[in-house]
């Protein structure tokens, strides 16, 4: 139990695109979802957290204009990186916290290259 | 802001114990995890520990927690090579949000 997928796995795009990122879990609801960013050999850097049906609380110095997140539903959440710039290159993973619990469960990560 | 800090390497033989150590600076965190990533992999959570806890144990691993000293240990028995990834210690963020602190993740290496 406590499945969270990510899709895509690996993306790469061209400099000025956007790109969506989809977070699900597969076998509970999760009315938390949250966005992390990691890069090589880094530790993990919580860059907002996402509710369903609310707006997004991001971290001090993380865009909102340029990460957008949206919870639609209680199994869903994407991350779309808009105008992406090679310094967005980086290991996004997410995790869901099921409703009700303190535990989050991590997705297996989307790696985006931007050229 | 709230701190954790790990080793950030540890290499060990196969059959060994391993001893995994953190320190934190948040002293209400109320539950503290201990994640496993594998490379270009998301974290799998090993184990937690309740705050009123001073040991779990959960078949080769035992969490070790000093309240008072905010310290935190993860002791692998009978290390294999598939034990061989980063280890994180993260403990949750008590001013809510159910937010979680990361340390930089120490590396495990088993070697025959």
């Amino acid at each position: 139990g406590a499945v969270v997928s990510q899709h895509p796995s690996r993306v790469i795009c061209k400099s000025g695109t956007s790109v969506k990122i989809e977070c699900r879990s597969l076998d509970f609801q999760a009315t938390t979802m949250f966005w992390y960013r990691q890069f090589p050999k880094q530790s993990l850097m919580l860059m907002a957290t996402s509710n369903e049906g609310s707006k997004a609380t991001y971290e001090q110095g993380v865009e909102k204009d340029k990460f957008l997140i949206n919870h639609a539903s209680l199994t869903l959440s994407t991350l779309t990186v808009t105008s992406a710039h090679p310094e967005d290159s980086s290991f996004y993973i997410c995790s869901a916290l099921p409703t009700g619990t303190d535990t989050q469960y991590f997705g297996p990560g989307t790696r985006l290259t931007v050229l | 802001g709230e701190d954790v800090e790990q080793s950030l390497f540890l290499s060990v033989r196969e059959g060994d114990s391993s001893v995994i150590n953190c320190t934190y600076t948040d002293s209400s965190s109320t539950y503290l995890y201990w994640y496993k990533q594998e490379p270009g992999a998301g974290l799998q959570l090993l184990t937690y520990i309740f705050s009123n806890m001073d040991m779990k144990q959960d078949q080769r691993l035992t969490v070790l927690l000093n309240k008072k000293d905010k310290h935190l240990s993860l002791r692998i028995a009978d290390t294999q090579t598939g034990d061989s990834a980063i280890y994180f210690c993260a403990p949750m963020f008590s001013g809510g949000y159910n937010k979680l602190i990361f340390g930089a993740g120490t590396r495990l290496a088993v070697h025959p």
